[in-house]
């Protein structure tokens, strides 16, 4: 398994503000993945982040919405632009280790008021 | 705290019954599943995972069991505990051409499990 830390834990901010959400493991990993989590809902995946490359966004998922950073195998950042209140939501990364498992770090609670 | 679970199913049990959560699955060239629990205010959490080449699989307390034919999935919780309430999801992953995992999982809409003492 990995240890995934992620930075912040929780943040309430304003609409028209941007958000970086830090994700760290404790290990190197070829592929990170950031995931959404809207209020009631299951998961949905935003991005594959790739180290090295540009992020590969999912339908509904725009770089200038959601940039994204890859800069070395242990950490990654996503950054939410330009908030809305329906940006709010849990932001998840995981890792993919050993062959296929996926594990995920604590999330980051985002409220946009 | 986050209202997770207001458009979730819902499993309530007692305390030392077995747990059966399914699951459906949409995509018939999904090779890899994994179970996660999810407990308020965490990230989800690794459980148990299954290939497609099997039909069943055992972990501590907990058994998931695969049926390719009708595309679905189930998770079972044995003696399940009130520590074991939370939200489960099933994920599903395919695999590309040449192997190459897309390491891109499809998450189901979850169950919330409440075990009463």
């Amino acid at each position: 398994s990995a240890v995934i830390s992620q930075k912040p834990s929780r943040d309430i901010c304003q609409r028209g503000t941007s958000l970086t959400i830090q994700c760290q493991v404790d290990s190197q990993v070829t592929m990170m993945f950031w995931y959404r989590q809207q209020p009631g809902q299951s998961l949905t995946l935003i991005a594959t982040a790739n180290q090295g490359s540009e992020a590969t966004y999912e339908s509904g998922f725009v770089i200038d919405k959601f940039p994204i950073s890859r800069p070395n195998l242990t950490f990654s950042t996503l950054t939410v632009s330009n908030m809305s209140p329906e940006d709010s939501s849990i932001y998840l990364c995981s890792v993919e280790a050993g062959r296929d498992e996926q594990f995920f770090g604590p999330g980051t609670r985002l409220t946009v008021l | 705290g986050e209202s997770v679970g207001l458009h979730l199913p819902t499993l309530s049990v007692q305390e030392g019954d077995n747990s059966i959560i399914n699951c459906a699955y949409s995509n018939s060239a999904s090779d890899y599943f994994i179970w996660y629990k999810q407990e308020s205010g965490k990230g989800p959490q690794f459980i148990i995972d299954i290939r497609s080449n099997m039909d069943k699989r055992q972990g501590q307390r907990v058994t998931v069991l695969l049926n390719k034919t009708v595309k679905h999935l189930s998770l079972q919780i044995a003696a399940t505990q009130p520590g074991d309430s939370a939200v489960y999801f099933c994920a599903e992953n395919s695999r590309g051409a040449g192997g190459t995992s897309y390491g891109k999982l499809t998450f189901g809409q979850g169950t919330i499990l409440t075990v009463h003492p």
